[in-house]
């Protein structure tokens, strides 16, 4: 199973909007509403920031929305912010007897 | 709070073997899944593998079958990655993280164990 593709950047000026998309098949993004998005910054360990396409934990902050159209999922960091410099990942469920597999990652710049 | 306590680095030379740990605490360990991502230096997330502490099911990706042994002790709260013949291309950031079935993706992790493999 391969993984996911995302562009390799994005970029946006403090305030700006940036969207990052996440490219499978239809059978892990097309075919579940199970796609989640990770934040990872330098030397730290990811973080959750959407799961089930378009859902916040708790303590996310709003700016950051999920979505998902036929095998392309996507993430928008709206009124971006310094601290959201980071590398972002996402990652589907592919059905109970596979594995779930993970984007090949996008590293944000905040201008 | 969930919270996810790792094993320190580690420095081994090819060939030898290693065991890393993983010590969940905050919420109920045998009750729900906990998985290990690898990381090689500069690269993206890669997903190992994951193991329900409760009965030991384990599943493995096709890339990491046979090349790693994901375990847990129950009594202790404690997840392991195993290696039994490490490699240089070993050499990676590890992560445990507790896998959450009802949303189907990792939702707490822990702060990761670096692994280098050199002779």
């Amino acid at each position: 199973q391969s993984a996911l593709t995302q562009p390799p950047s994005a970029s946006g000026s403090p305030g700006q909007s940036v969207t990052i998309s996440c490219t499978g098949t239809s059978s892990d993004v097309g075919g579940y509403n199970y796609v989640s998005w990770y934040q990872q910054h330098p030397g730290k360990a990811p973080k959750l920031m959407i799961y089930e396409v378009s859902k916040r934990p708790s303590g996310v902050p709003d700016r950051f929305s999920g979505s998902k159209s036929g095998n392309t999922a996507s993430l928008t960091v709206s009124g971006l912010q310094a601290e959201d410099e980071a590398d972002y990942y996402c990652s589907s469920y592919a059905g109970s007897n596979n594995f779930d597999v993970f984007g090949t990652g996008t590293k944000v710049t905040v201008l | 709070e969930v919270q996810l306590v790792q094993s320190g680095a580690e420095v081994k030379k090819p060939g030898e073997s290693l065991k890393i740990s993983c010590k969940g605490s905050g919420y109920s360990f045998t009750s729900y899944w906990i998985g290990w991502v690898r990381q090689m230096p500069g690269k993206g997330l890669e997903w190992m593998g994951i193991i329900y502490p409760g009965d030991s099911d384990t599943r493995y990706s096709p890339s990491f079958q046979g090349q790693v042994t994901i375990s847990a002790d129950k009594s202790i709260s404690t997840a392991y990655l195993q290696w039994s013949s490490l490699k240089a291309s070993d050499t990676a950031m590890y992560y445990c993280a507790s896998y959450s079935s009802s949303w189907e993706c990792f939702d707490y992790w822990g702060q990761g164990t670096l692994v280098t493999v050199s002779s």
